[in-house]
């Protein structure tokens, strides 16, 4: 049963546009929500979090936006980058776990270009 | 280097042997998660543990995989047996706390021949 879901496999963007990678949740024990960036052989890298008592999370170039009702948490990248591209990674944890304890998505390549 | 530390980066093993894979994390950090993906997949969660203590082992394989973290030295996760499904990348990640968010290393790469 995959829990956290992002059903693009990829996302192409163009250099300065905005990009938005989408994620949707099954369980609603999960109050906390991550965004995580790998380039190939290499380990994620934290991006950006929120908890459930937000809906919109700011930093930089980076929002996350949550909304419970929906299940549903996205990723904004504004201004694109060519240095983006990579593979996002959606997680999830709560109910009373420990935080570090992630259900990951499946993962979105980002390609942005020149 | 402040990050969390994994070695060895890549491993080849035969299968039946045994694989060790250690982490190091970030100064500070108490606490120590470990991941795996494999090919094509997201990353899966395997074992919480701190010092000394396994606090959730819901992840791990029933047999052959175990972990422990010492008071003193790395965090090791063994693999007896290893067999070609073990093939992996093994990510170690820390935290200082249970509410904080991880932090995860470079990632350690077993290959089963």
């Amino acid at each position: 049963d995959q829990q956290v879901k992002q059903n693009s496999p990829s996302l192409s963007v163009q250099e300065g546009r905005i990009s938005i990678l989408n994620c949707d949740y099954t369980n609603s024990m999960f109050d906390y929500f991550l965004w995580y960036k790998k380039y190939p052989a290499e380990g994620p890298t934290f991006l950006i979090s929120i908890s459930s008592i937000k809906d919109k999370n700011e930093d930089g170039r980076f929002t996350v936006f949550l909304n419970k009702s929906a299940k549903h948490l996205s990723l904004h990248i504004v201004p694109s980058q060519p240095g983006d591209s990579a593979v996002y990674f959606c997680a999830a944890s709560g109910g009373g776990t420990s935080y570090g304890k992630l259900t990951f998505g499946q993962g979105t390549i980002l390609t942005v270009h020149p | 280097n402040a990050g969390v530390m994994q070695n060895p980066r890549h491993l080849v093993r035969r299968r039946g042997q045994e694989a060790r894979l250690r982490c190091s994390p970030m100064k500070g950090h108490s606490h120590v998660y470990w991941y795996r993906q494999l090919p094509e997949e997201g990353l899966k969660f395997m074992v919480y543990l701190q010092k000394e203590n396994i606090i959730d082992e819901s992840g791990m394989p029933k047999e052959r995989f175990s972990a422990e973290f010492p008071k003193e030295g790395p965090s090791i996760l063994r693999i007896q047996q290893v067999v070609r499904g073990d093939s992996a990348a093994y990510f170690c990640a820390s935290s200082p706390g249970s509410s904080d968010t991880i932090y995860f290393g470079e990632g350690s790469w077993l290959t089963v021949v």
